[in-house]
């Protein structure tokens, strides 16, 4: 199984501040058609995983511009360039290469 | 609109079981593997089975092995979830996830597994 790895878990932001959260997996997330199958979601309390980034570093239909993925074989990075309130919530990486698995989570909040 | 709703969940004893259903809108559900994820309480996400377009091929967790069994009809755009000799474990929300690259989530269908 892929397994993958978030950090930090926790961490406190400040509003209009830049943050940074890494997932690794434990295999490479490189598909034969040249796409990384790598998700990032925010999830808020009571509500569903929303997606943000889709194969790595696609945005989301609706989803802000201060979000941003890149990353490649087996690291990633997710970059918010200037935190809003609204950005507070768990944030998750997901593998779809196989099967499907996810980091742990990093619970962001404000400061 | 792509969209997917779960249904099905509810309160079952230990040693009993569910169904849980999935109905998929605004995309050709044939065209995509499926999953179930759940999330229990206060904790993370975690994969439960998925299964090929056209339900060929399953794929379980280790936990629920032998125990959940999913099925499609892609006739009926819907994607099951039977689950059978509840533990207390199983307690979770149960989204259907879509292979897709634009993935979407319902609300997902809570289950509570009590005696």
């Amino acid at each position: 199984d892929i397994v993958m790895t978030q950090s930090p878990l926790s961490l406190p932001v400040t509003p209009g501040e830049p943050a940074s959260i890494s997932c690794r997996s434990s295999q490479s997330l490189l598909y034969r058609n040249g796409y990384h199958y790598l998700d990032w979601y925010l999830q808020k309390p009571g509500q569903p995983p929303q997606l943000l980034i889709y194969l790595a570093s696609n945005r989301a239909s609706g989803v802000p511009d201060r979000f941003s993925g890149s990353g490649s074989g087996t690291d990633f990075t997710l970059k918010i360039s200037r935190v809003e309130a609204e950005d507070v919530g768990v944030y998750y990486c997901m593998q779809a290469i196989h099967r499907l698995s996810f980091g742990q989570g990093t619970k962001v909040d404000i400061k | 609109e792509v969209q997917v709703v779960e249904s099905g969940g509810g309160l079952a004893q230990p040693g009993g079981s569910l169904r849980l259903s999935c109905i998929a809108s605004g995309f050709t559900l044939t065209n995509y593997w499926m999953s179930w994820v759940r999330q229990a309480p206060g904790k993370g996400l975690e994969w439960v089975a998925n299964i090929k377009e056209d339900g060929s091929e399953e794929d379980y967790v280790d936990s629920v092995r032998g125990r959940f069994t999913i099925s499609r009809d892609n006739a009926k755009s819907s994607v099951y979830l039977q689950m059978n000799s509840l533990r207390a474990e199983d307690t979770a929300v149960y989204y259907c996830v879509p292979h897709m690259d634009r993935r979407v989530w319902g609300q997902g269908t809570l289950v509570t597994v009590s005696s």
